[in-house]
């Protein structure tokens, strides 16, 4: 089976510019989360889809936004980057049916804002 | 109430010798406690995870030790090797509203020396 696929690897945008990261988890999961990584901050919550809706969401500027596919796919948006929104932005995909589900990362996309 | 803490921040083990890892919590809704690991450049993996059930769960060299009523969880990895080498994250889950909300610690980074 193949792992959850995140591109692209790694970008280089300039402030005020804006940028969309694409997902596509594991075959058969339904929900995907995603995750801003700093050394400053630690794994921090974005937001959270299930069957194209967004379930949950963490404490981030409307700046940052996603959408999922029918397909399970998605993909998140920043605009109006800003120097502080460098960071590794993770993906994960779960089957999220049941309790203790595991979350599978991808490798992350790097992004570095100029 | 949401958090997690997590200490150290980094550690340096010889060759050989054990790592622990202590996280605690305030919630006692949280209901898994997932440990994941992280190597530069990679995605977060799940290594090994708890429910409160349980006092402690071993695989292989790693070890969790769970204790509900101080509200404490610990990794311990026996016979460190350097392959050992990585960021680890302890994590709580809370199943709420039919889906699963993955809260993280901040991470130990782990050094393993020769």
């Amino acid at each position: 089976k193949a792992g959850v696929t995140q591109t692209p690897r790694y970008l280089i945008k300039t402030r005020g510019q804006q940028v969309t990261l694409s997902c596509s988890p594991i075959s058969g999961h339904r929900s995907v989360s995603w995750y801003q990584q700093t050394p400053g901050q630690g794994l921090q919550f974005l937001f959270e889809y299930f069957s194209e809706t967004q379930r949950n969401k963490g404490n981030f500027p409307g700046r940052f936004s996603g959408r999922q596919f029918s397909n399970s796919r998605s993909e998140m948006n920043v605009s109006t980057l800003e120097l502080g929104d460098s960071a590794l932005y993770l993906c994960a995909s779960s089957l999220a049916v049941r309790q203790g589900n595991e979350q599978f990362f991808g490798p992350g996309t790097r992004l570095t804002v100029l | 109430q949401q958090q997690v803490k997590q200490s150290p921040q980094s550690l340096i083990v010889q060759k050989g010798g054990i790592s622990i890892i202590n996280c605690a919590y305030e919630n006692t809704a949280f209901d898994y406690f997932p440990w994941y690991q992280q190597f530069p450049g990679k995605g977060p993996a799940l290594l090994i995870a708890i429910r409160p059930d349980v006092s402690e769960k071993k695989e292989g060299r790693f070890t969790i030790s769970f204790n509900k009523s101080a509200k404490q969880f610990s990794l311990h990895i026996m016979d460190s090797q350097p392959g050992d080498s990585a960021t680890y994250f302890c994590a709580a889950t809370l199943f709420s509203g039919g889906y699963n909300k993955l809260i993280f610690g901040a991470g130990t980074r782990l050094a393993v020396h020769p």
